[in-house]
């Protein structure tokens, strides 16, 4: 079964704190992909990697950056945490029959 | 571009009731399709899948039939089961992307 984990389930940050969180899978793929998920809005894609090094803004880039040193992680940074950034992200890797696997999701609060 | 319109929610079935989620979907290409399925405090999980006009995807009693004629995927069970609740999402995967476009998702509640 292919695994994708997220290093925290729920995160409690300050305003203006740098924030990592990271993603790891097992099953050796190459593309990976950060969501958030809020209310009404469904998935938005924040950034994705088809490789090592390599990345591409998603549909909601500003505020985030990525970091993909090794091909089984994938992490995702906010800069400076705002409030507008309390949300569930999730993570994903996907196969090469184009089918995503997630993480089980990281809730961030920012106070 | 690509998007998908889900059915909005929450919808409230009581046991063994008939279950449709309607989802339509516009798209530049040949999409594949796709239902995923988010239980309470998890992340989301693929249902089923269908990859050319006319295929039927099907798992756990849930199925769907990729119509290119109406745009659409609609999600159906026949008797659904309390622990059907959860939250469902339709999405699609263009050819040409590398990324995977949701529906806002459906909110499911299925009581005793």
């Amino acid at each position: 079964d292919v695994k994708v984990t997220q290093s925290s389930r729920y995160l409690v940050k300050r305003t203006g704190e740098k924030v990592f969180l990271e993603c790891v899978q097992d099953m050796d793929h190459e593309n990976m992909f950060w969501y958030r998920q809020d209310p009404g809005l469904g998935l938005r894609l924040i950034y994705f990697s088809y490789d090592v090094k390599m990345k591409e803004k998603g549909d909601i880039p500003e505020g985030y950056s990525v970091s993909r040193e090794k091909k089984e992680r994938f992490s995702l940074i906010l800069e400076s945490a705002s409030t507008n950034q309390t949300s569930m992200y999730l993570c994903a890797s996907r196969d090469r029959f184009l089918e995503q696997y997630f993480g089980p999701g990281t809730r961030l609060t920012v106070t | 571009g690509n998007s998908v319109t889900q059915m909005e929610g929450p919808v409230t079935l009581s046991e063994e009731a008939f279950l449709t989620i309607n989802c339509t979907y516009t798209a530049t290409g040949y999409p594949s399709l796709f239902w995923y399925v988010q239980y309470p405090g998890e992340g989301l999980q693929l249902l089923l899948k269908a990859t050319k006009a006319d295929d039927k995807g099907s798992n756990k009693g849930f199925e769907a039939t990729y119509r290119k004629e109406t745009t659409s995927f609609h999600l159906e069970k026949g008797s659904v089961q309390v622990s059907d609740s959860a939250v469902y999402f339709c999405a699609l995967s263009d050819d040409g992307a590398n990324n995977l476009f949701f529906g806002t998702g459906t909110r499911l509640t299925v009581i005793p």
